[in-house]
């Protein structure tokens, strides 16, 4: 099973700024198959991030994702007031699927 | 539009059974794997269990497996979660997943959730 991590746990910053999230995996993910989620208190997830960099339908062009192998990178350009929210990244690529631990993105 | 919605969650003395329902709409429900995926309070996401197209197979986390059931009646385009042997460590939100296709598991769509607690 490939662990991924989430890093860090928690990252504070102001509106306007630029945040970088971290998911490191324990094994290459195949493919790239790596997504990201969103979810804001009392909501169910929403997927932002599939297939490592292609935004899902009606995510903002603010919202981007990089990476391969065990390394990948989302960034939010310049936070707006509705991104302060946890994150989470999911690898497809090997079976079971697994999730990361979430980064929470909150106001400094 | 697709809808997840998702139903069954009480609270449930350790060691009792409960049964999850998921009622799919928007879709066909047919086409798709389903999954269950549980979030206890203030912690991450954690699959449950899958379910194939026809349901003719089925997978388990190894924290569930033997105690919980998944199965789906595509007539009904419902999906359920047979609990049993419920342990204090099962309490979380319950959410329907649907995946966005067989090659590609990631979720596109997730229900709402139902809350099982367990507790004596």
């Amino acid at each position: 099973e490939i662990v991924v991590t989430q890093s860090p746990g928690t990252l504070s910053l102001s509106p306007g700024e630029r945040a970088t999230l971290s998911c490191r995996a324990s094994q290459s993910v195949s493919s790239s198959y790596l997504v990201w989620y969103q979810q804001k208190p009392g909501q169910a997830p929403r997927l932002l991030i599939y297939g490592t960099s292609s935004r899902a339908t009606g995510i903002p062009d603010r919202f981007s994702g990089s990476g391969s192998g065990t390394d990948f990178t989302l960034t939010i350009s310049r936070l707006e007031p509705e991104d302060f929210a946890v994150y989470y990244c999911q690898q497809y690529g090997s079976s079971p699927l697994t999730f990361g631990g979430g980064t929470k993105v909150e106001i400094k | 539009e697709v809808q997840l919605v998702e139903s069954g969650g009480v609270v449930v003395q350790p060691g009792g059974s409960l049964r999850l329902s998921c009622a799919a709409s928007g879709f066909t429900f047919d086409d798709y794997t389903m999954y269950w995926v549980r979030q206890a309070p203030g912690k991450g996401l954690e699959w449950v269990s899958l379910i194939s197209w026809d349901g003719g197979s089925t997978y388990y986390a190894d924290s569930v497996k033997g105690r919980f059931t998944i199965s789906r009646d595509n007539s009904k385009n419902s999906l359920y979660l047979q609990m049993n042997s419920l342990r204090t460590e099962d309490t979380a939100l319950y959410y329907c997943a649907k995946v966005y296709s067989s090659s590609w598991e990631y979720f596109d769509y997730w229900g709402q959730g139902t809350l099982v607690t367990v507790s004596s």
